[in-house]
C-alpha cells in the first residue's frame, strides 16, 4: 500500500534557522516523490519533485531510498516560507494518483 | 503555469439537495482531472479519477452513486454530491493533468490544482 507519513502537524522556526520537515513513505516500488506548499488563502501548487533534483526558493529534497524518506530542508528560513507543506507520492507503475501525506504547517517566526 | 478554475467557490445547501461542482482547466486540456475532499486541518483524499470520454475510477470507501463524476470534455469535469447530507460538507478541490508524455525517466505531467470548493450542508 501507499503511504506517505508527515509526523510533524505543526513546525515553529525562527528567521534565519534551518528548517527540516520531515516525510516518510511506504511503496513496494520505485516512486516519484513530491512537495507541495499552499500559502494562506492560496492553492496548492508544486514546490519540487525529486527528479528535478532541483532547489527551489532555497528548499531542497533529497529522495533517501534506503531510509524511505524524502525531506525538506531549507538552510535559512524566511517568513515567506510560512505555509502548509504537503510529502505527495505517485507511483511509477500505477495511475497518475498522487498519495498525500497529513502536511505540516510551518510558521516563521520573526 | 496552467490554471484550473473551480466554480462555486463556496456553496451552502440544504439537506437532500443536489451540488455540482465544476472544474476547469483554462488554459489547456486536461485528460485526466482528480477530485480530492479535504476535511478542516486534515490532508487531501483522493475520491476519483477522471479520464476525458470514460467513466471515473473512484477510490476504495467512495460512493460513486452518491459522488457523481462527469468528466465530457477536455477542459471541464463536474462533480455532483448528490442526496447531500451534513456529513457531505467539506472541502472540494479538482486538479487536472494533460496526456502523460513519458520522457526518459519515467515522469509524468504535473498535477495542477483548483482553488477549492466549500461545501456546507445545512
Amino acid at each position: 500500500a501507499q503511504r506517505v507519513t508527515q509526523p510533524e502537524k505543526l513546525l515553529s522556526v525562527f528567521k534565519g534557522a534551518p528548517v527540516e520537515l520531515k516525510c516518510n513513505y511506504s511503496y513496494s516500488g520505485s516512486p516519484e516523490l513530491f512537495w507541495y506548499v499552499q500559502y494562506s488563502r492560496q492553492r496548492l501548487q508544486l514546490l519540487l519533485r525529486h527528479i528535478s533534483r532541483e532547489s527551489i526558493k532555497g528548499f531542497t529534497a533529497d529522495l533517501n531510498k534506503g531510509e524511505t524518506s524524502f525531506h525538506l530542508k531549507k538552510p535559512f528560513a524566511q517568513e515567506e516560507d510560512s505555509a502548509m507543506y504537503y510529502c505527495a507520492l505517485r507511483g511509477i507503475q500505477g495511475a497518475q494518483k498522487l498519495v498525500f501525506g497529513q502536511g505540516t504547517r510551518l510558521t516563521i517566526n520573526p | 503555469g496552467a490554471v484550473v478554475s473551480q466554480h462555486p467557490s463556496w456553496v451552502i445547501c440544504k439537506s437532500g439537495t443536489s451540488v455540482k461542482i465544476e472544474c476547469r482547466s483554462l488554459d489547456f486540456q486536461a485528460t485526466t482531472m482528480f477530485w480530492y475532499r479535504q476535511f478542516p486541518k486534515q490532508s487531501l483524499m483522493l475520491m476519483a479519477t477522471s479520464n476525458e470520454g470514460s467513466k471515473a475510477t473512484y477510490e476504495q470507501g467512495v460512493e460513486k452513486d452518491k459522488f457523481l463524476i462527469n468528466h465530457a470534455s477536455l477542459t471541464l469535469s463536474t462533480l455532483t454530491v448528490t442526496s447531500a447530507h451534513p456529513e457531505d460538507s467539506s472541502f472540494y478541490i479538482c486538479s487536472a493533468a494533460s496526456r502523460p508524455g513519458l520522457p526518459k525517466g519515467g515522469s509524468y505531467n504535473e498535477q495542477f490544482f483548483g482553488p477549492g470548493t466549500r461545501l456546507t450542508v445545512l
